[in-house]
Formats: structure tokens, sequence, C-alpha cells
């Protein structure tokens, strides 16, 4: 299975974009990249995902790089309630399992 | 409303007492998932049903058993041979293809005192 790499923390600013990056260099050529976010004390909720085109949906924006080894998920306009920790996941290759790593923990000020 | 619920939210049990959490989907997912989650951490997966009547071991299964008699329902029991249990459990489903959105329910926060 790919392996993944994101910050740990992140902050921004209300009203600002925001920009979580993440490494997913062994990634292979079929795998989708997955986002998912945590608010806290909740489960997790799906956010967006993609394969090699840029992504775009009403939650956020998927940029994956050309060769594949990292995407960024983009917030257009940070708001409080975006304050969570965001998980890049790669498809497992034993299953439909999402496997997480650590995440990014974004903190939003107002 | 189509989702999926688990029940009860906050769970209190005495250790070397096995506890069962529910889980219950009407979304029509084939596939269902347990996952633990321990504070300032990742999910972890305890198990995994695809389809109704099978289920695998994820990455941290012991002391747990599941069951999956019917499609809408994935009961987890934490037993008294799991010596950790006091964590945040997450169950999951899904249509059960790669690339499909998983929806989560909010977790079974359990104590063992």
């Amino acid at each position: 299975d790919a392996k993944t790499t994101q910050p740990n923390s992140m902050e921004s600013n209300e009203e600002e974009p925001v920009h979580l990056p993440c490494n997913h260099s062994t990634i292979s050529g079929t795998d989708y990249i997955h986002w998912y976010r945590q608010l806290p004390s909740q489960g997790p909720e799906y956010v967006i995902h993609g394969l090699t085109s840029n992504v775009n949906n009403r939650m956020a924006s998927l940029a994956i790089a050309e060769d594949r080894k990292s995407s960024t998920l983009i917030l257009h306009r940070a708001t409080l309630r975006d304050a969570a920790v965001y998980y890049c996941i790669p498809d497992n290759n034993a299953g439909n399992m999402l496997t997480f790593g650590g995440g990014t923990r974004l903190m939003v000020k107002p | 409303d189509g989702g999926i619920t688990q029940s009860p939210k906050y769970l209190f049990r005495k250790e070397g007492q096995n506890v069962t959490l529910s889980c219950e989907q009407n979304l029509n997912h084939d596939a269902m998932y347990w996952y633990r989650q321990d504070p300032g951490q990742g999910l972890r997966l305890i198990y995994y049903s695809q389809i109704v009547n099978d289920f695998q071991k994820g990455d941290i299964a012991e002391g747990y058993s599941v069951s999956r008699e019917k499609k809408e329902s994935f009961p987890l029991t934490v037993t008294s041979a799991q010596k950790n249990p006091t964590a945040f459990y997450l169950c999951a489903s899904s249509v059960g293809a790669r690339n499909t959105e998983a929806f989560f329910g909010q977790g079974t926060r359990l104590t063992v005192v």
C-alpha cells in the first residue's frame, strides 16, 4: 500500500484559502487519492477524491501533481467550521477499506 | 433519511465484561467496517465485511468479534481479552467498490473501568 506524508498541523486565518499537502510517492497508477476530514468527537466525513485530473466539488478542490506523487487539498475560504483533522488516503491494495494515517490538524483563527 | 447509526454514544463497562456496540445502516451498502481511534491518533481497522455472512480481520482484530447476519447490521463485541478497550469506536459503510465514498457513524466512546 502507498504510504502518505502529511504535516502534523497547519494554521489558517478565517476567510483565507488553505492548501493542505500530501505526499504519496509510492502510489500506483490506478490508485485514487481520497480525502476525509474529522471534526472533533465525530466520525470522518468524505471530502473529495481523484485519480489524475484536478477535481472540484462544493467542499473543496483537489490538485494532483502530474507525476501523482503528491496532491493538495484546497479549501478556498476557510471557516471556523473547517477546523478538523484532514486525512489523505490512497486506495488500499487489499480492497476497498480506508487506511488512515495521522492526518493534518487544521486550526482556523478568527 | 439514509444513514449509519451507532449506539450508544457513550458506554461504560467494568473490566472483564464483554460489551457489544451497535452499528446499523439503511443505505443498502454491502460493505461495513469497524475502526478504533485512540486520543490524538488516526483510525485503525478492526474488522470489515464485504457481504452478508462474511467478514475479515483488520489490523487489530485481537480481542474483538463481529457478526454480519443482516446486510444492515454489523455489531462489534469487545471481549474481556481486549487488553486496552477504552477508545472511540467508529463504524462505516460503503457500496463496496474501490473509489466510492464511505459513510461513518458518529462513534461510540467506550470507557472500561
